[in-house]
C-alpha cells in the first residue's frame, strides 16, 4: 500500500528556534496536507497543498508542495512553546482517503 | 467551523465485550465519515470509509465483522468492535467532511480510547 516517510520522527530545540520537517512518498497524491496533534486529541488542519510546486504560508508556518507531487516540506519560524506537539503529514489520493506519515514529535525548551 | 464529535472520549471494558463508538457531525451533513486506529507513539491508520445508507468500504487487513460500522444517518456513524480483546485497545478517531464548503478538507473528532482489559 501506499506509504509516507516523515523525517525527522522527533526533535528537541529551544523556543525561538526555527523547525523543517518533510514528508516523501512512493506514490504521487493529488493534495498534501499537514495536520498537528495534542495528546489525546484529533488532528487539526494546518496546511493544505493543492498544486505541484505550490508554496503557502499560515501564520509562522511554511509548507510547499513538491513538483514531482510525491513530497512535502512544512517549515515552523521563530517556534514557541504551543508549537508542542506531533506534526503530520498526509496525502490526499483518489476517494478522499487520508495516508499519514508517521508523524515528528516536537519538543522545546524554554 | 465543521465541527465532529465522538462518544464515549474514553471507554474501559472486558475482554469479549462490544464496545460501540460514536461519531457525529454537529453542523453540517457528511455522506462519508472515515473510521482510523491510532495505536501509541504512532500514525493514523485508515481502517474503513462508512458511507451514508450503504455498506462501509474496509481497508486490507481490517475485519469487517469485527469492526462493525453503521452509517444510518447524514449525521451518524458508529463503530462498534465486537467481542474486544486486549489488542484492540488503541485511540479511535474519526473524521468527516463538509461538501458544501470543501470537497477535501476533512475535520477530526477528539478520538475515543479504548482500554480493553
Amino acid at each position: 500500500g501506499q506509504q509516507l516517510n516523515q523525517s525527522p520522527q522527533s526533535m528537541f530545540i529551544q523556543e525561538g528556534e526555527d523547525v523543517s520537517m518533510n514528508c516523501t512518498s512512493s506514490s504521487i497524491f493529488n493534495t498534501w496536507l499537514w495536520y498537528k496533534q495534542d495528546p489525546g486529541e484529533g488532528p487539526v488542519l494546518l496546511i493544505a497543498l493543492y498544486k505541484a510546486g505550490e508554496l503557502t504560508s499560515n501564520g509562522r508556518l511554511t509548507a510547499q508542495f513538491g513538483i514531482t507531487r510525491k513530497d512535502s516540506f512544512l517549515n515552523i519560524s521563530a517556534s514557541i512553546p504551543s508549537d508542542v506537539g506531533i506534526y503530520f503529514c498526509a496525502g490526499q489520493g483518489g476517494a478522499q482517503k487520508l495516508v499519514f506519515g508517521q508523524g515528528t514529535r516536537l519538543t522545546i525548551n524554554p | 467551523g465543521a465541527v465532529v464529535s465522538q462518544h464515549p472520549s474514553r471507554v474501559i471494558c472486558k475482554s469479549g465485550t462490544s464496545v460501540k463508538i460514536e461519531c457525529r457531525s454537529l453542523d453540517f451533513q457528511a455522506t462519508t465519515m472515515f473510521w482510523y486506529r491510532q495505536f501509541p507513539k504512532q500514525s493514523l491508520m485508515l481502517m474503513a470509509t462508512s458511507n451514508e445508507g450503504s455498506k462501509a468500504t474496509y481497508e486490507q487487513g481490517v475485519e469487517k465483522d469485527k469492526f462493525l460500522i453503521n452509517h444510518a444517518s447524514l449525521t451518524l456513524s458508529t463503530l462498534t468492535v465486537t467481542s474486544a480483546h486486549p489488542e484492540d485497545s488503541s485511540f479511535y478517531i474519526c473524521s468527516a467532511g463538509d461538501p458544501m464548503t470543501s470537497d477535501i478538507e476533512q475535520f477530526f473528532g477528539p478520538g475515543t480510547r479504548l482500554t480493553v482489559l
